[in-house]
């Protein structure tokens, strides 16, 4: 069983639109996290959220943690070529500090 | 700041050998490091959790004697893939986690090919 639940897995989209990716669990978590991953690179941050019912933005980014703190989401509106990549969400539990990623969604952007 | 690095970048190796592989956080101290594997278009899969000064905390199903973890320092664990074989191929990622903090920065990634 997948502890977050992120779809959709795969999104093509044309540039100027806009889209929401979904990151869903069933768990509590301390903190969430959402990451961009380039093809051969490791993930860079993009946020961290940490407050039920936060939003975050990060220019055409916005960043929502339920008020729950057991899901969130991404939207991007008017999507870029430049923004094609692997989002993956990632939460915090305990206090280990374990990082629980979702699967990912391979997002590709056509001009 | 918070820059991690790994060596190498890519390596190739045959069948049996074995292929160590350093994680080093530049500019912060780092006493817990973490390792992940992932395959093609999928998501990060932890392996093991890595801190200074003590042994490493493996994953579910993952075998400690063929992943050798050292943390050898604050800003440095290597991670050995020992006996290697062509299904060990795969995008290894490190990350550090601050001292003072709960962001896991995470380094560029090794990619291992075993012939």
């Amino acid at each position: 069983t997948q502890l977050l639940e992120q779809s959709p897995q795969f999104l093509s989209i044309q540039e100027g639109e806009n889209l929401t990716v979904y990151c869903n669990s069933s768990s509590v978590f301390s903190s969430l996290q959402w990451y961009r991953q380039e093809p051969g690179e490791g993930p860079v941050l993009l946020v961290t959220v940490v407050t039920g019912g936060e939003v975050k933005k990060l220019k055409r980014l916005t960043f929502q943690f339920g008020d729950a703190r057991k899901d969130s989401s991404l939207h991007i509106t008017a999507a870029q070529p430049g923004d094609t990549g692997l989002y993956l969400c990632a939460g915090i539990r305990g206090s280990n500090y374990k990082l629980t990623f979702g699967k990912g969604t391979l997002l590709t952007v056509n001009p | 700041g918070a820059v991690v690095s790994q060596h190498p970048s890519r390596v190739i190796c045959k069948s049996g050998t074995s292929v160590k592989i350093e994680c080093r956080s530049l500019d912060f101290q780092a006493t817990t490091m973490f390792w992940y594997r992932q395959f093609p278009k999928q998501s990060l899969m932890l392996m093991a959790t890595s801190n200074e000064g003590s042994k490493a905390t493996y994953e579910q199903g993952v075998e400690k004697d063929k992943f050798l973890i050292n943390h050898a320092s604050l800003t440095l664990s290597t991670l050995t893939v020992t006996s290697a074989h062509p299904e060990d191929s795969s995008f290894y990622i490190c990350s550090a986690l601050q001292d003072w903090g709960e962001t896991q920065y995470f380094g560029p990634g090794t990619r291992l090919l075993v012939l």
